[in-house]
């Protein structure tokens, strides 16, 4: 079945550091790949989102590709900050009506002054 | 616009109770919708799918007896917490999927969520 795996957290890092997130998909046809960020105490909010291979997402100075050939969609941002301290999971969708969202364990990133 | 709903955003109750939450789609019409599940530090568990005019369908494992889903318009669903207790303390987030010519890449919107406390 549909799967997703991206790196455990947590992650810590400086501000204006260079971020990864890590996530690989197992998936049959062609999903539709998506990074969601959750703030402290608040619900999901879709960050960006890719629907076919090569396709590149992008919001807020975040990043992520859809790699077909390495089954992946890696998170990165060039210089984070503070207020990027959050919960991001990685989720595919297939394409079909009415799909399911298969999230990834999540990963917390706390960002240092 | 996609604004999706939840109230009460955080409810305290008393062991053996009923709890109601809410999930609207504000400003977009949505035949399905999605209850979810999660624990503190972990990622969303799917309880069930929620579909306009037709019963939930639930995810294994999932009580339906103890998780009711109502969802009469395209607007709004419930999930009620029958006879609450200390172990369904946790964070319940719905998501609306739109429907209409947009939605090719079936993207779901989701609630600010409700947590839940059982005493």
């Amino acid at each position: 079945g549909n799967s997703v795996t991206q790196m455990e957290g947590p992650v810590t890092l400086s501000e204006e550091a260079f971020l990864t997130i890590n996530c690989t998909y197992t998936a049959t046809g062609y999903p539709s790949l998506f990074w969601y960020v959750q703030y402290p105490g608040e619900g999901l909010q879709l960050l960006l989102k890719a629907t076919k291979a090569d396709d590149k997402g992008s919001n807020k100075g975040f990043e992520a590709t859809y790699r077909k050939e390495t089954t992946s969609f890696h998170l990165e941002k060039g210089s984070v900050q503070v207020s990027d301290s959050a919960v991001y999971f990685c989720a595919l969708s297939g394409y079909s009506s009415a799909s399911k969202i298969i999230f990834g364990s999540g990963t917390r990133l706390s960002i240092r002054p | 616009g996609a604004v999706v709903s939840q109230h009460p955003s955080r409810v305290i109750c008393k062991s053996g109770t009923s709890v109601k939450i809410e999930c609207r789609s504000l400003d977009f019409q949505a035949t399905t919708m999605f209850w979810y599940r999660q624990f503190p530090k972990q990622s969303l568990m799917l309880m069930a799918t929620s579909n306009e005019g037709s019963k939930a369908t639930y995810e294994q494992g999932v009580e339906k007896d103890k998780f009711l889903i109502n969802h009469a318009s395209l607007t709004l669903s419930t999930l009620t917490v029958t006879s609450a207790h200390p172990e369904d303390s946790s964070f319940y987030i719905c998501s609306a999927q739109h429907s209409g010519p947009t939605s090719n890449y079936n993207e779901q919107f989701f609630g600010p969520g409700t947590r839940l406390t059982v005493l």
